[in-house]
């Protein structure tokens, strides 16, 4: 089956450092890769996401690469701000059939940003 | 202007009961999903429609049913509520492409707390 494991928080960080949270996934197919981001109170936003293998998706300085050699999709920003506190989700989506994908996600890691 | 919107936002109620969650789109969209976030924060999905199916999680209870009067509504009613059905619902949608195959990015509502006494 597919299933998305990412790191565990959380992850409390000072303003202006670097961020990673690994994501790995297990699927079968091509999948899309996604990061989601839920702030405080909040639904979920998408934040990137990649198509295939060696894509690239980055939005709002964060970025994450397609990496199907390893089957990752790391989330990386060089630079957090307080502002970006929130809980980030990896997820995946194989296409289900009947014109209908259905997301699996990684259980979230809650990141602080301290100022 | 809200692209998923959720009601109520807050819903408490009594072991047994029954309630309804409604969820509407005003993005053209034709595929919808609800999906639950527990205590821990996971998410699952639980349902997916479009007008021409319904793929339903097999792990959902049958006390869950989607019900969809037009194409921008997925409503979610759940019979006889239990304690464990206390989690956050998430509405969200998807457009499909010109061949009618939905695209794999999903636009997600704000979310409704459930709470089951």
């Amino acid at each position: 089956g597919n299933s998305v494991t990412q790191m565990e928080g959380p992850v409390t960080l000072s303003e202006e450092a670097f961020l990673t949270i690994n994501c790995t996934y297990t699927a079968t197919g091509y999948p899309s890769l996604f990061w989601y981001v839920q702030y405080p109170g909040e639904g979920l936003q998408l934040l990137l996401k990649a198509t295939k293998a060696d894509d690239k998706g980055s939005n709002k300085g964060f970025e994450a690469t397609y990496r199907k050699e390893t089957t990752s999709f790391h989330l990386e920003k060089g630079s957090v701000q307080v502002s970006d506190s929130a809980v980030y989700f990896c997820a995946l989506s194989p296409y289900s059939g009947a014109g209908s994908y259905q997301l699996t996600f990684g259980k979230g890691t809650k990141l602080s940003v301290i100022p | 202007d809200t692209a998923v919107s959720q009601t109520p936002k807050y819903l408490v109620t009594q072991m047994g009961n029954d309630k309804s969650i409604k969820c509407e789109q005003n993005l053209g969209h034709d595929t919808m999903y609800w999906y639950k976030q527990d205590s821990k924060k996971f998410l699952k999905i639980m349902f997916s429609y479009n007008n021409k199916e319904l793929i339903i999680n097999e792990t959902v209870p049958n006390r869950f049913s989607p019900k969809s009067p037009d194409k921008a509504h997925l409503n979610l009613h759940i019979n006889s509520l239990e304690l464990g059905d206390s989690a956050v619902y998430f509405c969200a949608s998807s457009q499909e492409d010109l061949w009618g195959v939905s695209t794999d990015t999903q636009y997600f509502g704000p979310g409704t707390r459930l709470t089951v006494l």
